[in-house]
């Protein structure tokens, strides 16, 4: 059973350009979210998307978009790049069915990452 | 979601358990309370959630006071491969909700 699937693994842009990460979900998950996580410091939540919608948003500025496929595969473009927008950006996947069936309880699995360095 | 706090650090010895508090005072009636570990260059993986009393599995147990306004993670005879950052999350997922990492504990596993 593959987890969560992250491209690519890293990658270097220079200031100004755009960026494309791309995430699959673990198997029977159709939720995913994206963080952004800078050195030493905790996964800081960007966005999550559910039915090829972005549900909930965290403090990051709109050069930070996303979409959702219908197999709930999803990308995170971030334009515009700045030096802080180096990080490790994690994907993240969980079942919204799961969730109901739990009473809320909310677990989410996670891939490697994609560590971005902007020059 | 209920902000969480944390040590920032800790050290142990192999072969020692290691017991992580998370402060938590203003989590709500439907939080529940999840632990994560992460290594270096890797995403965070889940390790075990709770919601009230003591919870366990196979690699760790969460005791969870009456009061819920904290929890604590125990990690029974820590090897060197337990030295990660530990990271306690509160909240609920119902309605879509934002899931929100504090800066974790980093443990650090002694020969």
């Amino acid at each position: 059973d593959a987890g969560v699937t992250q491209s690519p693994t890293h990658l270097i842009k220079t200031r100004g350009q755009q960026v494309t990460l791309r995430c699959s979900p673990k198997s029977g998950h159709d939720t995913v979210s994206w963080y952004q996580q800078a050195l030493g410091q905790g996964p800081q939540f960007i966005f999550q998307y559910y039915e090829e919608e972005e549900r909930q948003r965290g403090n990051f500025p709109d050069r930070f978009s996303g979409h959702q496929f219908p197999n709930y595969s999803s990308e995170l473009n971030v334009n515009a790049l700045l030096l802080g927008d180096s990080a490790l950006y994690l994907c993240a996947s969980s079942s919204r069915l799961a969730e109901i069936l739990s009473s809320g309880a909310n677990v989410l699995t996670f891939g490697a990452g994609s560590r971005l360095t902007v020059l | 979601l209920a902000k969480t706090t944390q040590p920032i650090s800790m050290d142990s010895y192999e072969g020692q358990e290691v017991n992580i508090t998370c402060s938590h005072n203003n989590i709500a009636t439907n939080d529940y309370i999840t632990w994560y570990q992460q290594f270096p260059s890797q995403g965070p993986r889940f390790i075990i959630q709770g919601y009230k009393t003591k919870v366990t599995n196979e690699v760790a147990s969460l005791f969870i006071p009456a009061d819920r306004k904290s929890s604590t993670l125990s990690l029974p005879r820590v090897s060197l491969s337990d030295t990660a950052v530990y990271y306690c999350l509160v909240g609920y997922s119902g309605g879509y909700q934002k899931v929100t990492f504090g800066t974790g504990t980093k443990l650090q596993v002694i020969p």
